[in-house]
């Protein structure tokens, strides 16, 4: 099984605030992605990065940022939360190479009030 | 990137063999073709992967024609703990992967 890990599982928050969603991932992987899907929606892809001090926007325009540092983590912070942020957040990892295997941690579900 | 079109939804009965098709139309040489599942509330989870011909593991089988414009996905014998979202993704190891709706399987007793 996949070792990638995303804390906090669930996270209600008020208007204003700043929030960081963390994602790790202890398989070495150099590729990790942020995805934000809504209930019943299909994932859409905000960030990635290639590996440290890597970063890069995706399909979906999103206010969040993210940032690579060390190769297993990839926290991704809104600095200030709306309740237009209100989604769940999939964090992934995987290997660079010819056949890319995305694992994903189990989710943040995110609620601003 | 390779566009990926696959039934919004099926339904199907515990016992059965279940075909989920992905058409991929404008595949590039060096795509893999992968196979996702997800549950509510979690992250998808890897099915099973392959470039050409025929592809199986402890869980499914996949199913790719010579022109690989299409794909299979075959679940033998579906219990109730198999309705899922299924995803079908096309691209290579350089590409950022994009999830389309999938399809929403309906395993009933």
């Amino acid at each position: 099984e996949a070792d990638i890990y995303q804390t906090p599982r669930y996270l209600v928050i008020g208007t204003g605030k700043k929030i960081t969603l963390e994602c790790s991932q202890t398989m070495g992987h150099d590729k990790m992605y942020w995805y934000q899907q809504d209930p019943g929606m299909e994932l859409h892809l905000i960030h990635y990065s290639y590996g440290v001090n890597s970063t890069e926007k995706g399909d979906l325009s999103s206010e969040s940022t993210v940032s690579r540092i060390r190769t297993e983590h990839f926290p991704l912070t809104l600095e200030s939360a709306r309740p237009s942020h209100t989604s769940q957040y999939l964090c992934a990892s995987s290997d660079v190479g010819g056949n890319e295997k995305l694992f994903f941690g189990s989710g943040t579900q995110l609620s601003v009030l | 990137l390779a566009k990926t079109t696959q039934p919004i939804s099926m339904d199907s009965y515990e016992g059965q063999e279940v075909n989920i098709t992905c058409s991929h139309n404008n595949i590039a040489t060096n795509d893999y073709i992968t196979w996702y599942q997800q549950f509510p509330s979690q992250g998808p989870r890897f099915i099973i992967q392959g470039y050409k011909t025929k592809v199986t593991n402890e869980v499914a089988s996949l199913f790719i024609p010579a022109d690989r414009k299409s794909s299979t996905l075959s679940l033998p014998r579906v219990s109730l703990s198999d309705t899922a979202v299924y995803y079908c993704l096309v691209g290579e190891g350089y590409s950022t992967l994009t999830f389309g709706k999938g399809t929403m399987l309906l395993v009933s007793p």
